[in-house]
């Protein structure tokens, strides 16, 4: 069965950068484009960007254009996303998400990331 | 990007009561829309891709239609554990973007 595990809960300074893993089994890492969605809390969804695992090309939101990072490691069937300029709305969990047949049936646990000073 | 907008807000509803949900987008994206489903403190679930294929596992009680711009989620007779909110998304264009959600809840 498709598995997408992520790394643990972050507490972060404004300023800093902040790197999330998700780590993928069950499936053929490089048929399938990875997806990262933020909500805030008790706030809505956010789809950040996705990542093609294949080839390693990205697409960002441009919200997020010039302080996000996607990446994959196909060695270890593991896509990351890094933050940077961390401030204190960026406080919210962020998931990655497989997609298939245009939709995401398949998430990650979810990772926490708190921005406080 | 394109805009998504879900109407209700919010609904209060009861068990065995059809439910409707809509949703809008700025731009035609013809079939390309998705439903999920979330409940507090869990990643959202798929239930609907494509506008109206049921996601495998779902209850045949959800159920999709449209296309072009308005779309509809219905639940034909709701039960306990659909209370949640639920959200639309285009997979249209990237980014891929959601509506604002709908909460359901008991009336």
């Amino acid at each position: 069965q498709v598995q997408l595990v992520q790394s643990g809960a972050e507490v972060k300074k404004p300023g800093a950068s902040v790197k999330v893993s998700c780590k993928a089994s069950g499936y053929t890492f490089t048929s399938y484009y990875m997806h990262w969605v933020r909500q805030a809390p008790g706030q809505g969804l956010e789809c950040m960007g996705i990542i093609n695992p294949s080839g390693g090309s990205t697409s960002y939101a441009q919200k997020f254009q010039g302080r996000v990072t996607m990446t994959r490691d196909t060695s270890t069937s593991t896509v990351y996303m890094e933050l940077s300029s961390l401030r204190s709305e960026d406080t919210a969990v962020y998931y990655c998400a497989r997609e298939y047949r245009s939709g995401y049936p398949d998430w990650g646990q979810g990772t926490l990331v708190t921005v406080s000073s | 990007d394109i805009q998504m907008t879900q109407s209700p807000s919010s609904l209060s509803a009861s068990v065995g009561d059809r439910v409707t949900i809509t949703c809008r987008a700025s731009q035609s994206i013809s079939n390309y829309l998705n439903w999920y489903q979330q409940k507090p403190g869990k990643a959202p679930k798929l239930l609907i891709y494509v506008a109206s294929s049921l996601q495998s596992g779902v209850p045949s009680r959800f159920s999709g239609s449209g296309s072009g711009t308005d779309f509809t989620l219905t639940i034909s007779s709701l039960q306990p554990e659909d209370f949640a909110t639920y959200y639309c998304q285009q997979s249209y264009s990237t980014p891929r973007t959601f509506g604002q959600g709908t909460k359901l809840e008991i009336k």
